[in-house]
């Protein structure tokens, strides 16, 4: 059975673009969660999705979005790139929420 | 919100030597706890998990020990190897609360296992 999938992998953007990155959750599962890993923060939680619903907010600014397709593939978005948001975003996904979280390999996103 | 706080940031041990992870957390409703290994250049693989209803878990080499009056939960690596070497993160959720799925995560350990 095939894990999580984040892509791109990598990607470099400037301060003031957008980005899309793209998770293709485990078959079955129908929750989607996104994470931010920095040095500095840690792991923090950016929003959680349940059939196409955001079900859950982390404490991150509007410029963060995202949303949950029919099939549960989510993406998210980030818009206006400042330098801190350089970080490695990931995906995890689960049969439900109330079930064990499965991690993709995550998107390694570099604001210059 | 949940606070979980983890020791020790980095651990050193030698090959065949127990490795002990402690964490707390500060919110009585959390009710799981899983616990993460991340290897560099890639995501947190789940590699044990435990419930409130439940005060030890084992899993070959991995044990997870809960104590909820405390609200702390460690985990256990006996027999250490070199490939356990990684960083290790413990977190902790709400399960049917108004967060739903979201994890609290330590700040993680970085173990390293000597030959």
């Amino acid at each position: 059975k095939a894990g999580v999938t984040q892509t791109p992998r990598y990607l470099i953007k400037t301060r003031g673009q957008q980005v899309t990155l793209s998770c293709s959750p485990i078959s079955g599962h129908r929750s989607v969660s996104w994470y931010q890993q920095t040095p500095g923060q840690g792991l923090q939680f950016l929003f959680e999705y349940f059939s196409e619903t955001q079900r859950n907010k982390g404490n991150f600014p509007g410029r963060f979005s995202g949303r949950q397709f029919s099939n549960s593939r989510s993406e998210m978005n980030v818009s206006t790139l400042e330098l801190g948001d350089s970080a490695l975003y990931l995906c995890a996904s689960s049969l439900a929420e109330d079930r064990p979280q499965y991690f993709g390999a995550g998107t390694r996103l570099s604001v210059l | 919100g949940e606070n979980v706080e983890q020791h020790p940031s980095t651990l050193s041990v030698q090959e065949g030597d127990s490795a002990v992870i402690k964490c707390t957390y500060s919110d009585s409703a959390s009710n799981y706890f899983p616990w993460y290994k991340q290897e560099l250049g890639k995501g947190p693989q789940l590699i044990i998990d435990i419930r409130s209803n439940v005060g030890e878990k084992k899993d070959q080499r991995i044990a997870v020990t809960l104590n909820k009056t405390a609200k702390h939960f460690s985990l256990h690596i006996t027999e250490t190897q070199p490939e356990d070497s990684a960083v290790y993160f413990c977190a902790a959720s709400i399960r049917g609360g108004s967060t739903l799925g979201r994890l609290y995560f330590g700040r993680g350990t970085q173990l390293t296992v000597w030959p």
